[in-house]
């Protein structure tokens, strides 16, 4: 089947925007996700947009959503090296329990 | 303090010798599921309960077992370990979910085996 795409590295210098894209596949998807894994840890939820949404933005956060393309990001602003985790995209189609994650992005902010 | 627990955080042991990773959830969540991380494939799922005594495959389940005998436990057996099962696994669990309203998944702290 298909799978939510991710890229798998991101390189940023502190202090500058960081944006990570995701090709999710179920245009029905009710909600889409972003979740942040930092070192060491399990999954914690970051952000959520709900699918009828185009933009939902958080502080630093801004998460943009083009239900035609199936495409949603996540833009950080002014990444500072505490945001340095991997991210991963997820979906939830009608009628799935579970949801489905993309491989994640690996966020590495450098000085 | 909401969490999910898994047991051991870390263990290494020797194919075929089975082992038991236990995973517990203090929010009375219906939803449990198994994943395995591995370097550039991501999260794999292997098995997850919809409620007790109701469990199903992930993506990945050869070679494991998971049994759902009380709502808050959802332990991971590896009856015969293989060098293949070396990963890092996490546990997770959800409220039942409709489809109506965001759901998030609480993941534990995972556990990296390593089988030689």
């Amino acid at each position: 089947g298909e799978d939510v795409e991710q890229s798998l590295f991101l390189s940023v210098r502190e202090g500058d925007s960081s944006v990570i894209n995701c090709t999710y596949t179920d245009s029905s998807s009710t909600y889409l996700y972003w979740y942040k894994q930092e070192p060491g840890a399990g999954l914690q939820l970051l952000t959520y947009i709900f699918s009828n949404m185009d933009m939902k933005q958080d502080q630093r956060l801004t998460v943009l959503l083009n239900k035609k393309d199936k495409h949603l990001s996540l833009r950080i602003a002014d990444t500072q090296t505490g945001d340095s985790a991997i991210y991963f995209c997820a979906e939830n189609p009608p009628g799935s329990y579970i949801p489905t994650f993309g491989r994640g992005t690996s966020l590495i902010v450098h000085p | 303090e909401a969490q999910v627990t898994q047991n051991p955080r870390y263990l290494i042991t020797v194919t075929g010798k089975k082992l038991t990773v236990t995973c517990s959830q203090n929010m009375n969540h219906e939803y449990m599921s198994w994943y395995r991380q591995d370097p550039g494939l991501g999260l794999r799922q292997i098995y997850y309960s919809m409620n007790v005594e109701v469990t199903d495959k992930g993506d990945v389940p050869e070679g494991y077992k998971v049994s759902r005998k009380e709502k808050r436990n959802f332990p991971l057996i590896l009856e015969s370990p293989s060098p293949n099962q070396t990963s890092l696994y996490f546990c997770a669990s959800s409220l039942k979910g409709t489809g109506v309203l965001p759901y998030e998944q609480y993941f534990g702290p995972g556990t990296r085996l390593t089988v030689t």
